[in-house]
């Protein structure tokens, strides 16, 4: 099946540092990718959608200058947390529709666990 | 946002046993799916089902799907120590890929 990774997989950073997290496809193109957070113990609650070649679609009460979303080409997505803070630690996950037409088909990164001291 | 809520949130049972969560969601729907999750670990597609389905089998997975009421299950049978996992519904609303996750279950399958 296709693959998602995810770039780093763990990050430590000291409060009021940007971090950089990226998702790329590795064997197919994705016009599309999603990032989702989930804190311990719950679910994952959908931030945004990652459009490439045009601006994100944030969810409701996600902060679109807190988390910079960038789709520059078909398999790269970044999501950089500006100036964190300790309530940003989370664990972040991407995910990517495959363009074969299939629309149900998503596939989900590893995660990147962000702790921000 | 989350789309609805499952239960139990946690559930132990015995290597062996059958493992029944439930999810219940909001709105009208194109497609459920299911998913585990270890601990720590990213997301695997377990199984997905159509609005128009009722049931659907994958080996030890078994998925209803109600959609008068708005709500699914998943059986897993026989189950071993290596399904304790936490497991995710998810509704697809319309053709625009977004998923929407349930609160999850919890599942522990004690040796």
């Amino acid at each position: 099946g296709a693959v998602v990774s995810q770039h780093p997989s763990r990050v430590i950073c000291k409060s009021g540092t940007s971090v950089k997290i990226e998702c790329r496809s590795l064997d197919f193109q994705a016009t599309t990718m999603f990032w989702y957070r989930q804190f311990p113990k719950q679910s994952l609650m959908l931030m945004a959608t990652s459009n490439e070649g045009s601006k994100a679609t944030y969810e409701q009460g996600v902060e679109k200058d807190k988390f910079l979303i960038n789709h520059a080409s078909l398999t790269l997505s970044t999501l950089t947390v500006t100036s964190a803070h300790p309530e940003d630690s989370s664990f972040y996950i991407c995910s990517a529709p495959t363009s074969s037409g299939n629309t149900d088909t998503q596939y989900f990164g590893p995660g990147t666990r962000l702790t921000v001291l | 946002s989350q789309q609805g809520e499952e239960d139990p949130q946690a559930l132990s049972i015995q290597e062996g046993e059958n493992a029944t969560m439930n999810c219940s969601y909001k709105t009208s729907i194109n497609n459920l799916q299911w998913y585990r999750q270890n601990s720590g670990r990213g997301l695997v597609h377990l199984i997905l089902i159509r609005s128009n389905e009722r049931e659907k089998h994958s080996g030890r997975l078994r998925v209803t799907l109600d959609t008068s009421k708005k709500s699914s299950s998943l059986l897993i049978t026989a189950s071993r120590a290596a399904d304790t996992a936490s497991y995710f519904c998810a509704t697809q609303m319309d053709s625009s890929y977004k998923l929407i996750f349930g609160s999850g279950t919890r599942l522990l399958v004690r040796p």
